[in-house]
């Protein structure tokens, strides 16, 4: 059974700091793997999508990587700022075609 | 830009009422899912439709919620009775393509069961 770990739970860091969120999963049978942002009360916003042949996607101050092979993904996010303040949940779709959820990281960017 | 609509974005009912949500996927999008959100929680999912047919509902509480998606284009999930562990959000998401599709979210339904 697939399952979806992301360390830390909550991080805190001052404006302008470069951070990277961990997502790990226990099954490499994957389709792709998908980072999401959600705000308080709010759904969830696509933010970086990336295909199981691929190893790393780049949107602006974000970059993802992945390796299959580890069972690994992380959120690299640059030059960070207030507007950042969030929770990042990552999530693999399996080869049952369902996506699967980390319990997300509550990250606070602070002036 | 096209968007998942969902509504209501919010409702309060009191136990044993029965509630819908409803959801109205990207265009062309055959996949929907509805997903729920427990406060602090990762999405878990509840049903997936490919057109109008269930792919998966293994994971949803058939003794009270039901889902249909009658033409393949929008879908109703119902809740009857709701009971108070029924509080959370409820997410409904869309992909072009099963496999690889990248998916798409609504803003959710937010639920609360008194």
């Amino acid at each position: 059974k697939q399952e979806v770990t992301q360390i830390p739970a909550a991080l805190s860091v001052p404006e302008g700091e470069n951070l990277v969120l961990n997502c790990s999963f226990t099954d490499s049978a994957i389709y792709n793997l998908q980072w999401f942002r959600q705000d308080p009360g709010k759904g969830l916003t696509s933010l970086l999508l990336i295909q199981s042949s691929q190893r790393e996607q780049t949107s602006g101050r974000l970059n993802a990587s992945l390796d299959k092979s580890s069972g690994r993904s992380t959120l690299y996010i640059a030059a960070s700022q207030p507007g950042d303040s969030a929770t990042y949940l990552c999530a693999v779709k399996a080869n049952t075609d369902k996506l699967i959820f980390g319990t997300g990281t509550r990250l606070q960017v602070f002036p | 830009e096209a968007e998942v609509a969902q509504s209501p974005r919010y409702k309060i009912t009191e136990k044993s009422q029965a509630v819908a949500f409803w959801c109205d996927p990207i265009s062309g999008h055959a996949t929907l899912y509805w997903y729920r959100q427990i406060l602090g929680q990762g999405p878990e999912l509840l049903v997936q439709f490919q057109d109008e047919s269930v792919v998966d509902d293994s994971q949803l509480p058939k003794d009270r919620f039901s889902a249909e998606r009658l033409k393949g284009v929008d879908s109703t999930l119902k809740i009857q009775p709701a009971e108070l562990g029924d509080s959370a959000m409820y997410l409904c998401a869309s992909t072009l393509s099963r496999g690889s599709g990248e998916l798409f979210f609504g803003e959710g339904s937010r639920l609360t069961v008194l």
